[in-house]
C-alpha cells in the first residue's frame, strides 16, 4: 500500500462544476495535510494546507480532513479552465526534519 | 515575499562534467529541500535542511553534494552524473522543521536538468 494515493486521472470537469479529489494515507500519525497545484512544466504551487479534522475553505477551494477515516479531499468550485493541472496531495508525518510524502497526483482537465 | 528563486532554469551537462545548482530565499525560513521529480511522477525529497544543518538524506546518491552556506542559500553540486539523472530539480523552503503550524513548503520554479 503506498504512504499517499491519489486516482491518477484524468478527472474532466465541464466549466463551472464542482471538481472533487480526493487522497488518502496510511500513516495515523501523520499531521498535517497539503494540497498543491502543478501545472506541466512547472514547479508545485501550495493552494491549501489543513491540519484539523473539519473543512477549510479559501475562495473557490474547500479542503476536508477526516484523521479518522484517514482521508484528504479538495473541492474546486465554479472550475475554470486555467484550473486544469495537476493536483497533489502531500501528507506530513510531523516528525522531525518536516518530510512530505506526496502522492502520485491527480490530473484535472476542465473544458470550456 | 513567498518566494524562492532557482538558477539556473535549464542545465545541459556532460556526463563528466562539475555543475552546480543554487537557490535562494528571503523570507526568514529556516529549513531548505531538494528535491527531484521525473516526468508525470511526484516530487521526491532528496535532503533536507535545517537551520543551516543537513537533517535528511534520503540515501542520495555521492554524485549529488548539497551545501548550505547560510540560512537564504542552497546549493546542489553535481559531479559525473548519469542520463538518468535527467529531471526537474526543485528547492523548496519552509519556516521551520518542526511544528504544525509553521511547515509550509513552497518552491522554487525548479532548474530543469539534462545530463548527455
Amino acid at each position: 500500500q503506498k504512504e499517499v494515493e491519489q486516482n491518477s486521472g484524468p478527472l474532466s470537469v465541464p466549466e463551472g462544476a464542482i471538481a472533487s479529489l480526493n487522497c488518502t494515507y496510511s500513516d495515523r500519525g501523520s499531521q498535517s495535510f497539503f494540497w498543491y497545484r502543478q501545472y506541466s512544466g512547472k514547479s508545485p504551487e501550495l493552494i491549501m494546507s489543513i491540519y484539523s479534522n473539519g473543512d477549510k475553505e479559501d475562495g473557490r477551494f474547500t479542503a476536508q480532513l477526516n484523521k479518522a477515516s484517514q482521508y484528504v479531499s479538495l473541492l474546486i468550485r465554479d472550475s475554470q479552465p486555467s484550473d486544469s493541472a495537476t493536483y497533489l496531495c502531500a501528507v506530513n508525518k510531523g516528525a522531525a526534519g518536516n518530510k512530505l510524502t506526496f502522492g502520485g497526483g491527480t490530473r484535472v482537465l476542465v473544458k470550456p | 515575499d513567498t518566494e524562492v528563486t532557482q538558477t539556473p532554469k535549464h542545465l545541459v551537462m556532460g556526463m563528466t562534467n562539475k555543475k552546480s545548482l543554487k537557490c535562494e530565499q528571503h523570507m526568514g525560513h529556516r529549513a531548505m529541500y531538494w528535491y527531484k521529480q521525473k516526468a508525470k511522477k511526484p516530487p521526491e525529497l532528496m535532503f533536507v535542511y535545517s537551520y543551516e544543518k543537513l537533517s535528511i538524506n534520503e540515501s542520495v546518491p555521492s554524485r549529488f553534494s548539497p551545501e548550505c552556506p547560510n540560512s537564504s542559500l542552497l546549493n546542489l553540486h553535481l559531479h559525473a552524473l548519469q542520463p538518468e539523472d535527467s529531471a526537474l530539480y526543485l528547492c523548496a523552503s519552509s519556516y521551520g522543521s518542526s511544528g504544525s503550524s509553521y511547515n509550509e513548503q513552497f518552491f522554487g520554479p525548479g532548474t530543469r536538468l539534462t545530463v548527455l
